[in-house]
């Protein structure tokens, strides 16, 4: 089966710009994650989404970030005014339906923010 | 909040080796238990979880309530065991993984 597409694999910005990335899950997997990786951290849970609907974004700064899915499916983060403390690798996932369904990753996207 | 904690960072043995990656949480409640692993140029994937208690790749990790561990063990290391690996924790309850720090396991020839 097709794994979890994400792109663009990388991207570089100046701070206080705007970056986008999106994500298409496995087919028929209801549940839809984004983490965020610091270097040297693990992955940190942004926002997850169960079909359209959010389940988590406690973590989520929701005064720069935002996160949608439509219909569903794809997904889009944005991140609007970048810092320099967003730089980071942001990583998609999806699963059947829990969290505790095995995880399936996508490669990540890579973001300086200079 | 629970807590995943990885105390090492780098583990290096070599080839033929056992090998132990430590694993402790902070949660009093009844957690399910993951082990993640990222081989060089992959995707993070699922190695195992606790409660299949199955052996993957010649690793097992039995979780353990009174010391809050659930350590990753192979009793003989080979060279593409070489990794990044990630002990996560989900709550009883609850849908958010929690992953620790990270421990990179590089094996020697």
């Amino acid at each position: 089966e097709a794994g979890v597409a994400q792109s663009p694999r990388y991207k570089i910005i100046e701070k206080r710009q705007s970056v986008a990335f999106w994500c298409n899950p496995i087919s028929g997997h209801a549940t839809l994650y984004w983490y965020q990786q610091i270097l040297g951290q693990g992955p940190k849970l942004l926002i997850q989404f169960q079909n359209n609907g959010v389940v988590d974004d406690s973590q989520l700064p929701k005064d720069r970030f935002s996160a949608e899915r439509l219909k569903g499916v794809d997904s889009t983060l944005k991140i609007q005014p970048a810092k320099l403390e967003d730089s980071a690798v942001y990583l998609c996932a999806s699963s059947l339906v829990r969290a505790a369904d095995t995880q399936y990753f996508g490669p990540g996207t890579r973001l300086t923010v200079l | 909040a629970q807590r995943v904690t990885q105390p090492e960072k780098l583990l290096s043995v070599f080839k033929g080796a056992p090998v132990e990656l430590k694993c402790n949480y902070s949660y009093s409640g009844s957690p399910e238990l993951f082990w993640y692993v990222q081989y060089s140029r992959q995707r993070l994937q699922l190695l195992l979880r606790h409660i299949s208690r199955e052996s993957i790749k010649g690793f097992t990790a039995d979780l353990n309530k009174g010391e809050t561990s659930f350590h990753l063990k192979k009793p003989f290391a080979q060279e593409e065991d070489s990794a990044m690996y990630y002990c996560a924790l989900l709550r009883a309850g609850f849908q958010k993984l929690v992953f620790g720090t990270g421990t990179r396991l590089l094996v020697s020839p």
